[in-house]
């Protein structure tokens, strides 16, 4: 079975610092991982993903994560928070085997930038 | 082109009632999802579909039925609904590249 954790269900940073959100994984077979951004009383727009390819994945509005599989870790990272960041964020991971079509969920980070 | 749409996108329900909510998709893609989003608990996978015809239990399917006559359609039925089933409910598709396209959400609340 697949699972997702995602460590500190708030995290707190001053606009132009440095946005850190930690996600590990467990697979039994290699993952395909994503990252979801949800803005208020809106759907899940998807941020980026990896499937096997690069271990750093570029997303959009400058954010990018890392696969590393020694840590079974997938961190999204942005150099510079912006306050069009707050959100809540969720990671998620998908087997890359027969049953590749379900996602497992964490149960997100919430994001506040503060001015 | 719309994308995933939910209809409709509020509802108040009384425990015992029923209703049905739909999701329409422009993109011809095969795999289609229901979740529901609780605070603190992430989204979990309600039912799914693989194709036209075909549908599969999730995480959590107790208390709802789905059906996936067409294509471009899935939807999500509750019979009796329960104070339990307040929630946000998102519907989802999938691409061949495997991530998931999400519908704006319908907020249920039953009383």
């Amino acid at each position: 079975a697949q699972s997702v954790t995602q460590l500190g269900s708030h995290v707190s940073v001053s606009e132009g610092a440095l946005v850190l959100l930690r996600c590990n994984y467990s697979s039994s077979v290699p993952p395909y991982l994503f990252w979801y951004v949800q803005y208020p009383n809106q759907g899940l727009q998807l941020l980026l993903k990896y499937t096997s390819a690069a271990t750093l994945v570029k997303g959009i509005n400058g954010f990018e994560a890392e696969f590393k599989k020694s840590e079974t870790s997938f961190h999204l990272t942005k150099p510079s928070a912006h306050m069009s960041d707050a959100a809540e964020y969720f990671c998620a991971v998908s087997n890359s085997g027969g049953s590749n079509y379900k996602l497992t969920f964490g149960k997100g980070t919430l994001l506040t930038v503060n001015p | 082109n719309a994308g995933v749409t939910q209809t409709p996108k509020f509802r108040v329900l009384k425990t015992g009632q029923s209703m049905t909510l739909l999701c329409a998709q422009d993109m011809n893609h095969e795999y289609m999802y229901w979740y529901r989003q609780d605070p603190g608990m992430g989204l979990r996978l309600i039912h799914y579909s693989v194709g036209e015809g075909t549908t599969a239990k999730g995480e959590v399917p107790d208390g709802y039925n789905v059906s996936r006559l067409k294509k471009q359609n899935f939807l999500l039925g509750l019979e009796s609904a329960a104070p339990s089933q307040t929630s946000v409910y998102f519907c989802a598709t999938r691409t061949g590249a495997y991530e998931q396209y999400f519908g704006p959400g319908t907020r249920l609340t039953v009383t």
